[in-house]
């Protein structure tokens, strides 16, 4: 069965510190998501990707946050600088084209110090 | 704005009773709605949608647009059933969705 990878699973960082987080989705998936999970909380959308295009990225805190999806394939959501805030579960997730089936990734932990 | 409203952050049920998780949604335009499962140590996966009007593992949820609401129901627990639920709402023409803050279900043997 295909999977979204997502890498890495855990990463810790101090405060201030830049952190990248990769997804590589599902073959054919056209749109691309990454949104994230707060402890004890849902998943928000940070940013929404058609092929390369942002369609959606009104909650991605811009000042430090950016993503980029340059083939249309694969991403990297980048924080720079990193605040304690950011502590949280990092979600990539695909789909086709206007189907709602997500498939989700692992996700990516992260831990800022 | 979108919203979806999960009262139950933990839920008990004894194997074999009933289940019911409940979800409430506000949202003016046409939703359309979702249950997500997340099993211990899995990742987070599409249990059910509204438009499809499927039973899976023996779940089903009913859209009632009077009340705004798409509880999610089983008539008799299972131990697999332990997990945590997501309710989700989507809007037709856009495929964000926007998440409930979850209720972790425990079945008790």
């Amino acid at each position: 069965e295909a999977e979204v990878a997502q890498s890495p699973r855990y990463k810790i960082t101090e405060k201030s510190q830049a952190v990248a987080f990769w997804c590589d989705p599902i073959s054919g998936h056209a749109t691309l998501y990454w949104y994230r999970q707060i402890l004890g909380q849902g998943p928000e959308l940070l940013v929404q990707f058609q092929d390369e295009s942002v369609v959606d990225d009104s909650q991605l805190p811009k000042d430090r946050f950016s993503a980029e999806r340059l083939k249309g394939v694969d991403s990297t959501l980048k924080i720079q600088p990193a605040e304690l805030g950011d502590s949280a579960m990092y979600l990539c997730a695909s789909s086709r084209d206007r189907d709602y089936g997500y498939t989700f990734g692992s996700g990516t932990r992260l831990t800022v110090v | 704005a979108q919203r979806v409203t999960q009262p139950e952050k933990l839920l008990s049920v004894f194997k074999g009773a009933p289940v019911e998780l409940k979800c409430n949604y506000s949202y003016s335009g046409s939703p359309e709605l979702f249950w997500y499962v997340q099993y211990s140590r899995q990742r987070l996966q599409l249990l059910l949608r509204h438009i499809s009007r499927e039973s899976i593992k023996g779940f089903t949820a009913d859209l009632n647009k009077g009340e705004t609401s798409f509880h999610l129901k089983k008539p008799f627990a299972q131990e697999e059933d332990s997990a945590m639920y997501y309710c989700a709402l989507g809007n037709f023409g856009n495929e964000k969705l926007t998440f409930g803050t979850g209720t972790r279900l425990t079945i008790i043997p």
